[in-house]
């Protein structure tokens, strides 16, 4: 089974600087996805970015990296240039390859707090 | 792109009642649909998952008679919470997948309904 642990239960930024969510998870596969969902106040479930395992280079989306540690099983997810939009609860989530149906392990959450 | 719609987003009623929640994908064949339950400040919790046509798989110590779970088709699930107690308020969202490896998203989130037992 696998397990996803974020240990920062609640993070806060000033607008406009720059923010790291920890992540780290335990498996014994070799190929699987990792994932950062956003969800704001209105409680939807947003995807923020992926990560393919066997991919070495970390993915980026716009303002938002991770920094992806296959040794060390972390995935942390990096946001730039924060904004009062980002605040949300972030949930790292992990999931086999070749899993039917696609099923999600979730952390347990960080509350992100951007403040003007 | 792909889109789940739940139904009804808030819904408040008297103990002893039961309670259907709906859970479409608008605009894909979804092979298996998961129930998840949200705590205040908490992550969310998989109670179950679904595939079309079979009986769905339910996560430990989550009650089969109390939450009834029917994939009827592969763009309809519904979850019904019988006999609803105010222990069974809660936030409960509902995903969908078409399966194999996540071109874009592994599941398509529903908005979540609020379910609140007086």
């Amino acid at each position: 089974a696998q397990t996803v642990t974020q240990s920062q239960p609640e993070m806060s930024v000033q607008e406009a600087e720059t923010v790291t969510l920890s992540c780290t998870y335990d498996t014994s596969e070799n190929n699987y996805y990792l994932f950062w969902y956003k969800q704001p106040p209105s409680r939807q479930m947003i995807l923020v970015i992926r990560q393919e395992a066997y991919k070495q280079q970390n993915a980026t989306e716009n303002r938002f990296s991770v920094n992806f540690q296959k040794a060390a099983k972390s995935f942390s997810l990096k946001i730039s240039d924060s904004q009062l939009g980002d605040t949300a609860m972030y949930f790292c989530a992990f999931m086999k390859h070749g899993n039917a149906g696609n099923m999600l392990t979730f952390g347990g959450g960080t509350r992100l707090m951007v403040k003007p | 792109g792909a889109v789940v719609s739940q139904h009804p987003s808030w819904v408040i009623c008297k103990s002893g009642t039961s309670v259907k929640i709906e859970c479409r994908s608008l605009d894909f064949q979804a092979t298996t649909m998961f129930w998840y339950r949200q705590f205040p400040k908490q992550s969310l919790m998989l109670m179950a998952t679904s595939n079309e046509g079979s009986k769905a798989t339910y996560e430990q110590g989550v009650e089969k008679d109390k939450f009834l779970i029917n994939h009827a088709s592969l763009t309809l699930s519904t979850l019904t919470v019988t006999s609803a107690h105010p222990e069974d308020s809660s936030f409960y969202i509902c995903s969908a997948s078409v399966g194999g490896s996540p071109r874009n998203q592994p599941q398509h989130f529903g908005d979540g309904t609020r379910l609140s037992i007086l």
